[in-house]
């Protein structure tokens, strides 16, 4: 069964270090994204990307996030300059369609020491 | 952009007995998804429920666009049911609600 898979699933990194965290969508979907969760809440919107560029961003994803396809199937997020108040888990999920089914990988824990 | 309430914050179950959890949305329900968020944190899908009623095994759902909610029945709940079910409302972006804590006890 097709599932989206991040890397690496845990990061630990210095404040104020950049950190690149991975995704490889669905092979046939259109509509990506990254979500956040801080521990214990609930999980925020942050990104959506498709064709190629951001359709809509969450006031969370400030000039310190970017996404990118670098290629046909990797997604993704780049967080500059890292902040203990970073430290949550990352998802990241895709769809077929606009408000079609969304799938999310496992995620990826960010622990900014 | 739209609200989404989850009921009760908590639950506290004994194996085998069957719960009922609402989500309350403050517009226009888009197209609904019910997830479980294991003890790993992983999202599981459990549901894409844009309306109507769905069944997969002990679980089902039911979503009234119409009246702006969705519950997600579980029956005969097993230790394994345990963890954080979230609704959320699919429009382009997910919005989640705050999540329904269940625990089951053997």
């Amino acid at each position: 069964e097709p599932e989206v898979t991040q890397t690496p699933s845990h990061q630990v990194t210095q404040m104020g270090q950049e950190v690149i965290l991975r995704c490889v969508p669905i092979s046939n979907h259109l509509y990506f994204y990254w979500y956040r969760q801080i521990l214990g809440q609930k999980v925020e919107f942050l990104v959506s990307f498709y064709n190629n560029e951001i359709s809509e961003k969450s006031e969370i994803f400030d000039d310190q996030f970017s996404v990118e396809r670098p290629d046909g199937s990797n997604f993704t997020l780049k967080i500059r300059s890292t902040k203990l108040e970073d430290s949550a888990m990352y998802f990241c999920a895709s769809s077929g369609t606009r408000g079609g089914e969304a799938f999310f990988g496992q995620g990826t824990r960010l622990t900014v020491v | 952009g739209i609200q989404v309430e989850q009921s009760p914050p908590d639950l506290i179950l004994q194996e085998g007995a069957n719960s009922t959890l609402r989500c309350n949305f403050s517009d226009s329900v888009n197209n609904l998804q019910w997830f479980h968020q294991n003890p790993w944190g992983q999202l599981i899908n459990l549901f894409y429920i844009p309306s109507g009623t769905k069944q997969n095994g002990r679980l089902s759902a039911t979503t009234v666009a119409t009246e702006r909610y969705s519950l997600l029945y579980i029956s005969s709940s097993q230790t394994t049911d345990s963890g954080v079910y979230f609704c959320a409302d699919n429009d382009y972006k997910l919005s989640f609600g705050a999540g329904t804590t269940v625990t089951v006890r053997a």
